[in-house]
């Protein structure tokens, strides 16, 4: 089955400690995008990718980083920087700019 | 700069009536339009968009929505409510000119049905 996974799904993180979150497609999507979720907030974007080793920063992209060595990963590292992390963090392919997004499941971050 | 707004934070609808979730947005040339829907813990799921074409869109479990270029809104409706629908319900807009490649997302409206 084709699709987008995320691991993973809960993420418990001490204060002062770098944290990985992992995103994998098998769609063949070229662009990939990370997104913030808190309540009352909707979606807010991180980083996003349209081709592999190219990314930008989205509107919130402070405290974090991305690499896009393979066309079908994209994984958001959540540094120390970040004070605030505690959110759930979405991944998404889209095939190009006609197409929806799809979307990963999830994964919940929290700091202790 | 392209936006999108759901004005309303939560609807309440009784089931078998109709509803409306309501997006406007503003962008500088043409938009691509879609609603995504949201269970708890999970990711967003795709419901039905517009990129051209008929103004009015016909998506998954009996959504659809009506593109209104003059009002600048894509608002989603159904013409009878079930219990499955409650969710959280997001609006989303790219902008064709907007070279980034961004889409923005509404802040979401919290759907209710009530049996």
């Amino acid at each position: 089955d084709g699709g987008i996974t995320q691991s993973p799904k809960y993420l418990f993180r001490k204060e002062g400690q770098n944290v990985t979150l992992s995103c994998e497609q098998n769609l063949n999507h070229d662009a990939m995008y990370w997104y913030r979720q808190d309540p009352g907030q909707g979606l807010r974007l991180i980083y996003y990718s349209q081709i592999v080793n190219d990314f930008q920063k989205g509107d919130i992209a402070e405290g974090y980083s991305v690499s896009r060595e393979k066309k079908e990963s994209f994984p958001l590292t959540v540094t120390s920087a970040q004070k605030n992390p505690t959110a759930f963090y979405l991944c998404a392919s889209t095939l190009d700019r006609a197409h929806e997004q799809f979307f990963g499941p999830g994964t919940r971050l929290t700091v202790l | 700069a392209q936006s999108v707004a759901q004005p309303e934070d939560q609807v309440n609808v009784a089931e078998g009536n109709p509803l409306t979730v309501k997006c406007t947005y503003s962008v500088s040339g043409n938009p691509y339009l879609f609603w995504y829907v949201q269970y708890p813990n999970r990711g967003l799921q795709f419901l039905l968009k517009y990129i051209t074409g008929d103004n009015l869109v016909k998506g998954s479990y009996g959504f659809e929505a009506e593109f209104n270029k003059s009002q600048t809104s894509f608002h989603l409706k159904k013409p009878s409510a079930l219990v499955s629908d409650s969710a959280l319900y997001f609006c989303a807009v790219r902008d064709l000119v907007d070279r980034d490649d961004k889409i923005i997302f509404g802040k979401g409206t919290r759907l209710h049905i009530l049996p």
